[in-house]
């Protein structure tokens, strides 16, 4: 499979407890993002690498968050104390470029996440 | 503060129907809308749009852009109920160059057989 692959699908954890999520974009994709999806909501942009480099991070990313990106391939997400709120579908996309005509971002499946 | 609202947030038809789903925005340093389609998890790329007035057609669906007035229309003509999916816009800032996508609530559209 040469898409964007996330792992694992789903995540049912207890409140306080820390997660983690793996993201593998496209193979050569230089480019990686996390979103975040709510019911009945569009995704939110979380944050941004290029290669290694976390470029941006939004302010939704709280301090529990952490996402790294350590060779410039996979990306992990971890969540630490997680609370009820945090419940929602993380999504992972990938591009080999910027957003011109040229290049699109691909999504992967998501992470759906309950914390009970 | 930036931001997408689309229109209806849900629409049932028939099939053989033909849809239009609304979306306008807010957005300093406008670089591109695009549409997406999220059938179950992973949105999949729809339409990218940069310029005004210039429709972008696949197959069934076509959309549109008018950067004047901030909004954009995604037509679906002669709908199947496979065409069941909620519809999501999204608009790219030109702050740099990354995916950094500011997306609407979506739309939810049920095709009925």
């Amino acid at each position: 499979d040469t898409g964007v692959s996330q792992n694992p699908r789903h995540k049912i954890t207890k409140r306080g407890q820390n997660v983690t999520f793996r993201c593998d974009p496209i193979s050569e994709h230089n480019r990686l993002y996390w979103y975040r999806q709510t019911l009945g909501q569009g995704p939110e942009f979380l944050t941004y690498f290029q290669n290694e480099a976390q470029l941006e991070k939004s302010r939704l990313l709280s301090d529990r968050f952490s996402a790294e990106r350590p060779k410039g391939s996979f990306s992990t997400l971890e969540i630490q104390r997680t609370e009820q709120g945090d419940s929602a579908m993380y999504l992972c996309a990938s591009s080999s470029g910027p957003v011109d005509l040229n290049t699109e971002a691909f999504f992967g499946q998501g992470t759906r996440l309950t914390v009970v | 503060e930036d931001k997408v609202v689309q229109s209806p947030l849900s629409l049932v038809v028939h099939e053989g129907d033909t849809v239009t789903l609304n979306c306008s925005y807010e957005v300093t340093n406008f670089r591109s809308l695009l549409w997406y389609k999220q059938e179950k998890k992973a949105p999949t790329f729809l339409f990218m749009l940069t310029s005004s007035g210039i429709e972008k057609k696949s197959g069934r669906l076509s959309s549109i852009l008018d950067k004047k007035e901030l909004f954009s229309i995604l037509n679906i003509t002669a709908t199947q109920t496979g065409d069941s999916a909620v519809y999501l816009c999204a608009v790219a800032p030109k702050v740099d160059s990354s995916y950094k996508l500011i997306f609407g609530s979506g739309t939810r559209l049920l095709v009925r057989p």
